[in-house]
């Protein structure tokens, strides 16, 4: 089956300029997440989606990053305007299903991540 | 707040060595932990997960190992491999409640040297 697709591979930005990142999960699953990798350090959670609707996006910053999933399929991350210190790698990932105080076997959570868009900001 | 804690930040090892990797978590309601696995510039991969209701988990060479009490897991590869070199990921999760939240460790850059 076709993976997580994202675009663009990579970016390079000038800070205070704006940047959008694309993500187009695993037909069938109704979970995506954005996260921000920097350099060095493990993935962080940014803003998740079920569907349509954001579950946590506790972690975004609000002031600069947005982030929606219109029609429950893609999504896009946007940041506007950018700082030096959004430099990272911006994982996207889908999970077929996200429990919520149901159970599912352990296939249902697994999260598989897209190949990530680089983004330097000068 | 939540956090994972791994060590070591980078291991190095003779093929056909045995590797161990560890993380403690700090949210005592985690009950599901799966390792990831990073190649240079590719995305992360899942390669074992394990569920707060099981101690143990086997793949052929990789284990994981979890104990609840002391909030802390394992991983264990055995028969250490060159293509095993990677930066591995271990991440907590409350399933049932926040939807599969992956709070994930700093990362291990192992090195297995032939």
């Amino acid at each position: 089956e076709a993976g997580v697709a994202q675009s663009p591979r990579y970016k390079i930005i000038e800070k205070r300029q704006s940047v959008a990142f694309w993500c187009n999960p695993i037909s069938g699953h109704a979970t995506l997440y954005w996260y921000q990798q920097i350099l060095g350090q493990g993935p962080k959670l940014l803003i998740q989606f079920q569907n349509n609707g954001v579950v946590d996006d506790s972690q975004l910053p609000k002031d600069r990053f947005s982030a929606e999933r219109l029609k429950g399929v893609d999504s896009t991350l946007k940041i506007q305007p950018a700082k030096l210190e959004d430099s990272a790698v911006y994982l996207c990932a889908s999970s077929l299903e996200a429990s919520y105080g149901r159970y599912f076997p352990s296939s249902y959570n697994e999260q598989f991540f897209g190949p990530g868009t680089r983004l330097t900001v000068l | 707040g939540e956090n994972v804690e791994q060590h070591p930040s980078t291991l190095s090892v003779q093929e056909g060595d045995s590797a161990v990797i560890k993380c403690t978590y700090s949210d005592s309601a985690s009950n599901y932990f799966p390792w990831y696995k990073q190649e240079l510039g590719k995305r992360p991969q899942l390669i074992i997960d394990i569920r707060s209701n099981v101690g143990e988990k086997k793949d052929q060479r990789i284990a994981v190992t979890l104990n609840k009490t002391a909030k802390h897991f394992s991983l264990h590869i055995t028969e250490t491999q060159p293509e095993d070199s990677a930066v591995y990921f271990c991440a907590a999760s409350r399933i049932y409640n926040q939807g599969g939240k992956l709070i994930f460790g700093q990362g291990t850059e192992l090195s297995v040297k032939p």
